[in-house]
């Protein structure tokens, strides 16, 4: 079935680095990549959503010159956390589809493993 | 806007207990309901999902019924292993320009011990 290779699974950073998460899709082609980040104890929340070869759009109140997305290729899209701050310190995952496959009523999403991320 | 309200957990139980996680949710639209795992160290997995009103979602011996009257997709197993040890998360789609965002619950903390 389908996977996403999601890199690195954690990651501890000094404040004020950049990071950058990687997610791959391994055997399908991810038209489309959104972005979650989760707190302790808190929903998933979608950061933003990107569609191969455009720039991604993201949602209300998420910086987006501080979380940059890049989705060149129809297999990778990767999250730079820049200026990294110990308040970005959370668990980020990364959910792809093939926009072009229709009439799956789950919507075809596939979440990579996510990443932990700690600024110290 | 959409949300969707879980049971706080962790939930523990001991092996072949009745298992209920709770789920609610508010949205504008019509929205289809979703169920997903993780378990430790993977990514998000359907568990199972239903698309409309009164339809149940069915898949390694969970249920959830899609209650529109009650805005509510309570997760149940009859018989819980220990293998069913995870997160939950209860989520939601809207079609329409929202087509393809999911909203998820926080998710819930399952522990079952032998």
């Amino acid at each position: 079935g389908a996977v996403v290779s999601q890199h690195p699974s954690r990651v501890i950073c000094k404040s004020g680095t950049s990071v950058k998460i990687e997610c791959r899709s391994l055997d399908f082609q991810a038209t489309t990549m959104f972005w979650y980040r989760q707190f302790p104890k808190k929903s998933l929340m979608l950061m933003a959503t990107s569609n191969e070869g455009s720039k991604a759009t993201y949602e209300q109140g998420v910086e987006k010159d501080k979380f940059l997305i890049n989705h060149a290729s129809l297999t990778l899209s990767t999250l730079t956390v820049t200026s990294a701050h110990p308040e970005d310190s959370s668990f980020y995952i990364c959910s792809a589809r093939d926009n072009r496959i229709r009439g799956r009523a789950d919507y075809g999403y596939t979440f990579g493993s996510g990443t932990r991320l700690t600024v110290v | 806007g959409n949300s969707v309200t879980q049971m706080e957990g962790p939930v523990t139980l001991s092996e072949e207990a009745f298992l209920t996680i709770n789920c609610t949710y508010t949205a504008t639209g019509y929205p289809s309901l979703f169920w997903y795992v993780q378990y430790p160290g993977e990514g998000l997995q359907l568990l199972l999902k239903a698309t409309k009103a009164d339809d149940k979602g069915s898949n390694k011996g969970f249920e959830a019924t899609y209650r529109k009257e009650t805005t509510s997709f309570h997760l149940e197993k009859g018989s819980v292993q220990v293998s069913d040890s995870a997160v939950y998360f209860c989520a939601l789609s809207e079609g329409g320009t929202s087509y393809g965002k999911l909203t998820f619950g926080q998710g819930t903390i399952l522990t079952v011990h032998p």
